[in-house]
């Protein structure tokens, strides 16, 4: 139980296009979900958090018309990476929390994000 | 911002080796702390959620300490095998908040 899906795994893209990464939790209704980003030899990094049905809350220094969060329905959330640049190439990874006992969180397998 | 330290940043064991690893945190506003498993190519697996000090876990060969008032704990990893090859993260929650905050994680590798 407690499976989530990301799509893609990997994209390659040109500098200036757009990016969508879907994360969907399979088997269970998610109250929350969150995105990270990890570069090279560091930790992962939370980029913001959304619930379904409002707006994400996004940490400092992340730019919220980069990044764009819409988290439409409580197992779908979808991170938009708008005219992406090489700086933005990184991986990034979805996790998925339903209820709040022990702040566990699902993690999706993740995507790496190459900008040309 | 809460800082979590995770010692060493990698190491290689002998398979049937006992290895352990250390996690660093704020001890102050303790809520609870995650430990993770994370294979390559894979999703993060949840190994222990320890939220009481002195709190012991353990699953199968795996075993993690807590020490709130120090803010550190251990993960243990008793006769080692390849399969235990991945990258180890811990996180806590820190009071008032639900996000984790995580470290750098410890890469380790079984050699067969």
């Amino acid at each position: 139980g407690a499976v989530v899906s990301q799509h893609p795994s990997w994209v390659i893209c040109k500098s200036g296009t757009s990016v969508k990464i879907e994360c969907r939790s399979l088997d269970f209704q998610a109250t929350t979900m969150f995105w990270y980003r990890q570069f090279p030899k560091q930790s992962l990094m939370l980029m913001a958090t959304s619930n379904e049905g409002s707006k994400a809350t996004y940490e400092q220094g992340v730019e919220k018309d980069k990044f764009l969060i819409n988290h439409a329905s409580l197992t779908l959330s979808t991170l938009t990476v708008t005219s992406a640049h090489p700086e933005d190439s990184s991986f990034y990874i979805c996790s998925a929390q339903y209820g709040t006992s022990n702040n566990e969180q699902f993690f999706g397998p993740g995507t790496r994000l190459t900008v040309l | 911002i809460l800082n979590v330290e995770q010692s060493p940043q990698s190491l290689h064991v002998q398979e049937g080796d006992s290895t352990n690893f250390t996690c660093s945190f704020p001890s102050s506003n303790f809520y609870a702390l995650h430990w993770y498993r994370w294979e390559t190519a894979k999703s993060p697996e949840a190994l222990f959620v320890m939220t009481l000090n002195g709190d012991e876990k353990k699953k199968g060969r795996i075993s993690a300490t807590l020490n709130t008032k120090e803010g550190y704990s251990y993960l243990y990893i008793k006769g080692s095998q390849p399969e235990d090859s991945a990258t180890y993260l811990c996180a806590g929650p820190w009071a008032g908040s639900y996000q984790l905050t995580f470290g750098k994680g410890t890469k380790l590798s079984v050699i067969p």
